[in-house]
């Protein structure tokens, strides 16, 4: 049974620029979550999907959006990168809205330089 | 305030001690909550619920006092593998963390 991926794993960019990062929930999950973890700190809510639609949203910028997939993956997006952008990024997957454990894949870390 | 507040520690302690750790949370509604385990550089992972009642799972106990909004996680027994970030977490309808309490288990 596959848990969470992501990918990539790991990406450098520059300011001003534009990231894609993707993840496949674990199976039978059907809602996907995502979080920034600056280093030292916990991660911090973005938004979440379900039924392709965006259900919460955490306090970001409009500069982060994303999309979720009829298969259940979703791409977190973020335009106009900043330095502060750099971070961990976590998806989490759970079997229905906000009602079930969340399952966090292993990331991507993103470096903007 | 913060959502959720954590001791930082770190907290360094010989195997086989016991340490113990709290936080804090500001939305007296919150109805979930759960311990997260989190190594370096890697994923968190779910290491148990809170409940109301208190829970135990194996060397782990954890304890909910609603009344005073804040949870504690204790490690019996501690052993080598414990040394992680331990993140305290409240769902309210989206998981919010602690920045995490530091445990490192020397020999």
């Amino acid at each position: 049974d596959a848990g969470v991926t992501q990918s990539p794993t790991h990406l450098i960019k520059t300011r001003g620029q534009q990231v894609t990062l993707r993840c496949s929930p674990k199976s039978g999950h059907d809602t996907v979550s995502w979080y920034q973890q600056a280093l030292g700190q916990g991660p911090q809510f973005i938004f979440q999907y379900y039924e392709e639609e965006e259900r919460q949203r955490g306090n970001f910028p409009d500069r982060f959006s994303g999309h979720q997939f009829p298969n259940y993956s979703s791409e977190l997006n973020v335009n106009a990168l900043l330095l502060g952008d750099s971070a961990l990024y976590l998806c989490a997957s759970s079997a229905g809205f906000m009602r079930d454990t969340q399952y966090f894949g292993p990331g991507t870390r993103l470096t903007v330089l | 305030r913060k959502e959720v507040e954590q001791d930082p520690g770190p907290f360094n302690v010989p195997e086989g001690a016991t340490v113990a750790f709290n936080c804090t949370y500001s939305n007296s509604a919150s109805q979930s909550f759960f311990w997260y385990r989190q190594d370096c550089r890697k994923e968190p992972k779910l290491l148990m619920s809170v409940y109301s009642s208190g829970n135990e799972d194996g060397r782990f106990t954890a304890q909910l006092n609603r009344a005073s909004q804040y949870i504690s996680l204790l490690i019996r027994d501690s052993k080598l593998s414990d040394s992680a970030t331990y993140l305290c977490v409240v769902n309210d309808y989206k998981l919010s963390f602690g920045a995490g309490t530091t445990v490192t288990v020397r020999a």
